[in-house]
């Protein structure tokens, strides 16, 4: 299994701000995901990032947003630009381990004012 | 784009009762995963079936994939109060990612 920390844990901003958030793996990794799950709601993949390669966004998430970097094979960053409330949500990192099942950080819990 | 369904939304139960999780894809799968959140915490893998009409057990916990593959539940047996929490399926199609349901919320009054 896979050991994951995010930093922050949680931050409450103002809009039209960003936030960078951290995600560190104990072990290398080849992709890493991030996540967005809205309060109450289910799991959205915002994009997978891959290490020496820019990032693949899901529908709806554009890299203007979300930028995305992926530095080495133990850590990435998401950034939340130009806040909105609408942002207001638990931004999660992934990792896969063997034989597939996801590794999911603790999770950061953003509330944008 | 696939699609997956989870019912029902919310489950409210007795301790000692049984409860039932279903979920629902728009699409054959190539496998289904389950996962779990606690309240305030992050979604954690219980289990992953692969094989068509594949039944799996954990304690109290039974896991079944449909012969379609299509289709798949979870059933707790005698639900205790730690039982508490999000249950989300996760289905993988023909490529790495997971689409997750919207999951069950499962409340346990002692």
């Amino acid at each position: 299994s896979a050991v994951i920390s995010q930093k922050p844990s949680r931050d409450i901003c103002q809009r039209g701000t960003s936030l960078t958030i951290q995600c560190q793996v104990d072990s290398q990794v080849t992709m890493m995901f991030w996540y967005r799950q809205q309060p109450g709601q289910s799991l959205t993949l915002i994009a997978t990032a891959n290490q020496g390669s820019e990032a693949t966004y899901e529908s709806g998430f554009v890299i203007d947003k979300f930028p995305i970097s992926r530095p080495n094979l133990t850590f990435s960053t998401l950034t939340v630009s130009n806040m909105s409330p609408e942002d207001s949500s638990i931004y999660l990192c992934s990792v896969l381990g063997g034989p597939g099942e996801q590794f999911f950080g603790p999770g950061t819990r953003l509330t944008v004012l | 784009g696939q699609q997956v369904m989870q019912i029902p939304q919310y489950q409210h139960v007795q301790e000692g009762e049984d409860f039932t999780t279903y979920c629902n894809s728009s699409t054959t799968l190539s496998n289904i995963q389950w996962y779990k959140q606690r309240p305030g915490g992050h979604p954690v893998f219980l289990i992953q079936l692969v094989k068509s009409g594949e039944v799996k057990k954990q304690k109290r916990l039974t896991f079944q994939f449909g012969e379609a593959k299509k289709n798949s539940s979870l059933h707790i047996t005698a639900t205790q109060t730690t039982d508490v929490g999000t249950y989300f399926c996760a289905g993988k199609g023909s490529n790495y990612k997971l689409t997750f349901g919207k999951g069950t919320l499962l409340t346990v009054n002692p």
